[in-house]
């Protein structure tokens, strides 16, 4: 079974609007991280954003934030005022247990900021 | 501050032919240690993660290797090449067992089997 799904393959925006990227996860474990990374053209990935299982606030950086409804299982990013250099692949992934164990990637979602 | 390094960037590879990728981390030590395939727009696949010296965990059974001779080196191999081995590699590093280590990536390597 996934245990990371990104129901959406590709989504527009337009300049300076805000959205919503899509993850849901699949775990039984207590202690588990949640990571969005940007993946441009180029192939590098880039870290963007963590929310711990066991955090209470959702995290937020610069113009990303992460709406984390745990009961849900769902881990959305959200990126406000959308800029041209957003356009790029995002993978929401997910880490179960200790700190040294690798990280569970989704399928990506294809952003393409129009504008 | 902490950098890793992988390299070959670029490389196109014959059918049965060998394959070594090295990826090597600096400023830190200890670090965990991971490989990725990515297939033309595909999502990350892992290959082998390694938490020390001569630690290799394999996550998918293939015509691969992976080898950590040293603390800070991390060499992705194979004997024999397939056309299903193209791809995006990528290594990886983070360090220490706390749930909210990031996992930080390297430039990727670019194989084209033919």
């Amino acid at each position: 079974a996934q245990k990371i799904t990104q129901t959406q393959p590709g989504m527009f925006v337009q300049e300076k609007e805000a959205v919503t990227l899509d993850c849901t996860y699949d775990t039984s474990d207590q202690s588990y991280g949640l990571f969005w990374y940007k993946q441009p053209s180029s192939g590098e990935m880039i870290f963007l954003i963590y929310q711990g299982s066991y955090d209470e606030q959702n995290a937020t950086e610069g113009r990303y934030s992460l709406n984390f409804q745990k009961a849900r299982k769902s881990a959305n990013l959200v990126i406000s005022a959308s800029q041209l250099g957003d356009s790029a692949m995002y993978f929401c992934a997910m880490r179960e247990g200790a700190g040294n164990t690798p990280l569970v990637f989704g399928k990506g979602t294809r952003l393409s900021v129009i504008a | 501050s902490q950098t890793i390094h992988q390299w070959p960037a670029t490389l196109v590879q014959p059918v049965g032919s060998p394959l070594s990728l090295e990826c090597t981390v600096e400023g830190t030590s200890n670090p965990n240690l991971y490989w990725y395939r990515q297939a033309a727009g595909r999502g990350l696949q892992l290959l082998f993660y390694s938490v020390g010296i001569g630690q290799i965990s394999s996550e998918v059974p293939q015509n691969l290797s992976a080898s950590r001779p040293q603390d800070r080196q991390f060499i992705l191999s194979s004997k024999k090449l397939l056309l299903s081995d193209s791809g995006f590699y990528l290594c990886a590093w983070s360090v220490g067992t706390v749930g909210g280590n990031t996992i930080y990536f390297g430039e990727g390597s670019w194989l084209t089997v033919v």
